[in-house]
Order: structure tokens, then C-alpha cells, then sequence
């Protein structure tokens, strides 16, 4: 069974520039949560949504950070304009819709802002 | 609003010593509790689960949690630890009926040969 699948796997860019990453959830779960994770802020919760409609958005650091889950199965992360602190990698999850589900991840975006 | 503590940052052990990591949440309510793994330069993956039932979980590669309700815990545990199990820990609990799942900040694991 395919995972959740995440590309790019790499992202090297210069500040300023825009950044989307990109992710597919595993087919028939219902719930999709972008991750940020970094050595000094270890792994945040970004925004999730359940259902294509986002539920918690509370994580997104600023403006600059958006996310939209046009259907069930992809979702995009976008920064813009990217800034060197956005430097991390980024992880995608779902999980299905019965109760009491774990969260499935990707093998994540490591994206580097110069 | 639940949360996550891992007490322990970083632990380093010998081959073949026994492992305990701590985990301990505060939310009053049903919880889910969660042990996920993260490998060197890999995603996460999940250890072990509790939902209800035995409180004595098993889970992939000889880990075994207990969750202990009045201690609000649910620690990690290994007999033997391999140089294999050198990652990072991450223990996780979400409400029951919510997917909204609240991760500690992790716990890296180094085993020594």
C-alpha cells in the first residue's frame, strides 16, 4: 500500500522566493496535518484538516504560511516570501476516519531557505 | 488542553541496557496514548498504541509501554536496548473521538556497542 507521499523530498531556495510542497494523503483517510520540525522547536503542528476543510490552523507561523486541500487526495503547503528561519523539514500526515486512528507520515520535505 | 511531557532530552545507554523513557499528559478526559520512533533521516512511525483495555502495551521491536491512569503516564520501556534503537522518541495523545494528536518534544535515544 502507498504511504503518504510527499515531494520534494529537497528544497534549496533563496529568501525571498516562494516555496510549495506538496502532499498526498493515504487514500480513504480523511484527516491531513502538516508538521514543521527543527532542532530548537523540535515537531509543531502546523494546520489540519479533516475533510479537505481546515479545522486548526492555529500553528502556522505567520502570514506568509498557507495551506489548502483543494480535495481528498493532495494538499499543498506554501511559503511566500520564504525566509531563512523557515528552514526545516516539513512532514505530512493523515489518518483515517475511525476512531482512535494513528497518524501515518511522509517521508517529509527537508527544505533549505539561503 | 492536553499536553505532553518527556522528561528526558537525550539518553545515552550500552548495549543491552535496559530502557525507560517518561512520558506524562494532563488532560482529565479518554485519551489515546502513542509511542512514535523516528529513525535517523526518516519519518515517523509508530511504536506502540493504548486505547482502552490491557494497560500493558506491546508494541514492534520488544518495546512495551505501561499507562498507569493515576500517574497520568505512560512511559517506554525495553529490556535490552540495540544499537539499532538509536532515535529519537516521541510520545503522543490525542482525546478520545478528536484526531488532533499533541506530540512531546521527543526524547533522542543514543545505544552505545
Amino acid at each position: 500500500d502507498a504511504g503518504v507521499i510527499q515531494s520534494p523530498r529537497h528544497e534549496v531556495t533563496e529568501m525571498g522566493q516562494e516555496v510549495t510542497l506538496r502532499c498526498k494523503p493515504i487514500s480513504g483517510h480523511n484527516s491531513l496535518f502538516w508538521y514543521r520540525q527543527t532542532m530548537m522547536r523540535g515537531l509543531e503542528l502546523l494546520i489540519y484538516f479533516n475533510n479537505n476543510v481546515p479545522i486548526d490552523d492555529s500553528g502556522m507561523p505567520e502570514d506568509r504560511f498557507s495551506a489548502k486541500m483543494p480535495n481528498a487526495s493532495f494538499s499543498t503547503l506554501k511559503i511566500q516570501p520564504s525566509e531563512p528561519r523557515d528552514s526545516a523539514v516539513y512532514f505530512c500526515a493523515s489518518t483515517g476516519a475511525k476512531p482512535n486512528q494513528p497518524q501515518h507520515f511522509g517521508d517529509g520535505t527537508r527544505l533549505s531557505i539561503l | 488542553a492536553q499536553s505532553v511531557s518527556q522528561h528526558n532530552h537525550h539518553v545515552i545507554l550500552s548495549e543491552a541496557a535496559s530502557l525507560e523513557l517518561g512520558c506524562n499528559y494532563s488532560y482529565g478526559g479518554t485519551v489515546n496514548l502513542f509511542w512514535y520512533v523516528q529513525y535517523p533521516g526518516q519519518h515517523l512511525q509508530l511504536l506502540l498504541k493504548y486505547f482502552s483495555g490491557d494497560p500493558l502495551v506491546k508494541g514492534i521491536k520488544g518495546f512495551e509501554a505501561e499507562f498507569i491512569k493515576s500517574k497520568f503516564s505512560f512511559n517506554l520501556r525495553k529490556p535490552s536496548v540495540q544499537w539499532s534503537d538509536t532515535a529519537e522518541y516521541f510520545c503522543a495523545v490525542n482525546s478520545g473521538g478528536y484526531q488532533k494528536v499533541t506530540f512531546g518534544t521527543g526524547t533522542k535515544l543514543q545505544v552505545i556497542p
